[in-house]
């Protein structure tokens, strides 16, 4: 295990569905990202939290809301999704401003019907 | 121009082969120069990473990188089919944020 945990691992979902996906991590890292995953295409990264503060935001559409309540936790609220918002969804944990090794979690593999 | 150019592959070797998984970027800030593995069904993993240029040797695998160039290299001897995935290069400047190039994937037959 990698020390960061995410579920669900799978998910299916209707395009007028609400689901939230969750990342949690206990290496006492102070950063938490969002990445999307596409095939044939780079890690495309989200949200970027540092110390509970959303520090990056990429032009992501409102349909993911993203949500850190603390240091250890980071949630992607989703809604109203399209089909090609069909991804894997990655989270992934560091130490912030101390090293740029990024810890990552096995994914959500995400399908809109 | 993209930050970070990465040939998609598939590269295809037999075991024991001696492989060189390349990137090119395009952003001088770059400091930190990481490569991540990805095995099927997985989260990516860190292999290694070098800071600025030079090279950095982890048993059979050895992070090269050319600032002046901006180019970025990992040599991977005595290959092995568990080698077989999916490697990420992902240069990264003071953010700490690292930027990943599309992947390469390796496959290593016996």
């Amino acid at each position: 295990e990698t020390g960061v945990t995410q579920t669900p691992r799978h998910l299916v979902m209707g395009m007028t569905n609400k689901k939230s996906l969750k990342c949690e991590q206990h290496l006492g890292h102070n950063a938490m990202y969002w990445y999307k995953q596409s095939a044939k295409k780079p890690l495309e990264l989200m949200f970027v939290y540092s110390l509970e503060e959303r520090v990056e935001n990429n032009s992501v559409p409102s349909r993911f809301s993203p949500e850190c309540p603390n240091s250890s936790h980071l949630f992607l609220h989703l809604h109203t999704l399209q089909p090609e918002d069909s991804a894997l969804y990655l989270c992934a944990s560091s130490a912030g401003t101390v090293t740029a090794e990024a810890f990552f979690g096995q994914g959500t593999r995400l399908t809109v019907v | 121009q993209k930050e970070v150019e990465q040939d998609p592959g598939p590269l295809s070797v037999p075991e024991g082969a001696i492989v060189s998984l390349n990137c090119t970027y395009s952003n001088s800030a770059f400091q930190y120069f990481m490569w991540y593995r990805q095995y099927s069904r997985k989260g990516p993993e860190l292999l290694m990473y070098t800071y600025s240029s030079g090279n950095k040797e982890d048993g059979r695998f050895t992070a090269q990188v050319d600032k002046s160039s901006k180019y970025i290299s990992l040599f991977i001897r005595d290959s092995q089919p568990s080698d077989s995935a999916t490697y990420l290069c992902a240069p990264t400047g003071g953010s700490y944020i690292p930027t990943f190039g599309r992947g390469t994937s390796l496959i290593v037959h016996p």
